[in-house]
């Protein structure tokens, strides 16, 4: 079964500043993907960034990018130029290849972006 | 393009009380998924759909059933509510690629308060 970690419940940061949400996961599977998702006070679910797991190169948004390491298992995400409207809780989520769409959230983490 | 549509958005209940929550896409997305979202706790699979008459249980299953007779609806029903149920729920929907990498797409979410 899968398992998804994210061992900082709350995290802050100043504007402008940057920030990384760490995240690790467990998996048999060899393919597989990964998800980092934003919920803001509205309470709706953004997807921010994904990540194929067969591929090396880390994934980049904007401002977001994430640190891929398979063998480690980690898969973290750094917020570069924080910006007030990045306060959010962010979820870390796993999904397997092969026909199953189920994704594995992690708990989250609350980062707060001050002025 | 209205995407995945909740309703309601708030709702209380009595013990003991049934309802059913609604979910709507319009992407004509083959997966759909129910999660509720406990504070500390992540999102945690309900119940999924693979397609139309077919469903399955996820991790959190108990009180809760589900049908698909359309593409379009995936609802969730509570046969007898109880106060543990008081969470926000969230509805998904996504393509079923085959790979496991389509985004799920989600919701506003729908906050159920079992008094």
């Amino acid at each position: 079964a899968q398992t998804v970690t994210q061992s900082q419940p709350e995290m802050s940061v100043q504007e402008a500043e940057t920030v990384t949400l760490s995240c690790t996961y467990d998996t048999s599977e060899n393919n597989y993907y990964l998800f980092w998702y934003k919920q803001p006070p509205s309470r709706q679910m953004i997807l921010v960034i994904r990540q194929e797991a067969y591929k090396q190169q880390n994934a980049t948004e904007n401002r977001f990018s994430v640190n891929f390491q398979k063998a480690a298992k980690s898969f973290s995400l750094k917020i570069s130029d924080s910006q007030l409207g990045d306060t959010a809780m962010y979820f870390c989520a796993s999904k397997t290849q092969g026909g199953s769409e189920k994704l594995v959230f992690g708990k989250g983490t609350k980062l707060t972006v001050n002025p | 393009n209205a995407g995945v549509t909740q309703t309601p958005k708030f709702q209380v209940l009595k013990t003991g009380q049934s309802m059913t929550l609604q979910c709507a896409q319009d992407m004509n997305h083959e997966y759909m998924s129910w999660y509720r979202q406990d504070p500390g706790m992540g999102l945690r699979l309900i119940h999924y759909s693979v397609g139309a008459g077919i469903t399955d249980q996820g991790e959190v299953p108990n009180g809760y059933n589900v049908s698909r007779s359309t593409t379009e609806d995936f609802p969730l029903r509570l046969l007898s509510a109880a106060p543990s149920q008081t969470s926000v729920y969230f509805c998904a929907s996504s393509y079923s690629s085959g790979t496991g990498g389509s985004p799920q797409h989600f919701g506003d979410g729908t906050r159920l308060s079992i008094l």
